[in-house]
């Protein structure tokens, strides 16, 4: 596709419930990343991959996140048993292999009721 | 780890007009990238201008340009000409030259006066 495709674009889900959240990069990009953006702040860093590889999780808040990319394009971030403070906009980006800029989609927003 | 700061949370500035948002950054490597994006209410992230460390020459795209100190750690966004649609929010972010991850900044809003 012409950009980064995140679906939904709108998610509200009662607390406990799972959802998973889809980033479609743009074809041939190596690097993919997940970003939480809480309201008004800037996003902060949740996981990346190259290709299908998880090379650093490091900002996933809790084990209740999981994210994975299994063939190396499509990625998918899990939440399960959502809580409120999981309420934000997710951020997906990638990154072509020979280049520096990140090109990010318009986000998933996530509200917990 | 880095750390990206915007001391700014929000701006105004008179359309036609300048306004320079500022953003400093602690990092302990010699080559790395920053950059400027721009979110609308749309959400989604705009690359407005990118900086190699390597280089001394300011960056400059159009109406934007950056003052980039590097020993200073500084990075500041200079709009001219300000228009209604540069009206966002818009973050400083951080890029190690070895590792794709990118650190940003709490934003500054802009808006801009008719």
């Amino acid at each position: 596709g012409a950009g980064v495709s995140q679906s939904p674009r709108y998610k509200v889900a009662k607390r406990g419930q799972d959802v998973a959240l889809r980033c479609d990069p743009i074809s041939g990009h190596v690097s993919l990343f997940w970003y939480q953006q809480a309201l008004g702040q800037g996003p902060e860093f949740l996981t990346y991959f190259q290709n299908e590889a998880q090379l650093d999780k490091s900002g996933l808040p809790s084990d209740r996140f999981f994210a994975e990319r299994p063939e190396g394009s499509v990625s998918t971030l899990k939440i399960q048993r959502t809580q409120q403070e999981d309420s934000a906009v997710y951020l997906c980006a990638s990154i072509s292999t020979s280049g520096t800029e990140a090109f990010f989609g318009q986000g998933t927003r996530l509200t917990v009721v | 780890a880095q750390t990206v700061t915007q001391s700014q949370p929000e701006m105004s500035v008179q359309e036609a007009e300048t306004v320079t948002l500022s953003c400093t950054y602690d990092t302990s490597e010699s080559d790395y990238y920053l950059f400027w994006y721009k979110q609308p209410p749309s959400r989604q992230m705009i690359l407005v201008i990118r900086q190699e460390a390597y280089k001394q020459q300011n960056a400059t795209e159009n109406r934007f340009s950056v003052n980039f100190q590097k020993a200073a750690k500084s990075f500041s966004l200079k709009i001219s000409d300000s228009q209604l649609g540069d009206a966002a929010m818009y973050f400083c972010a951080y890029r190690s030259a070895v590792v794709d991850k990118l650190s940003f900044g709490a934003g500054t809003t802009v808006t801009v006066r008719a």
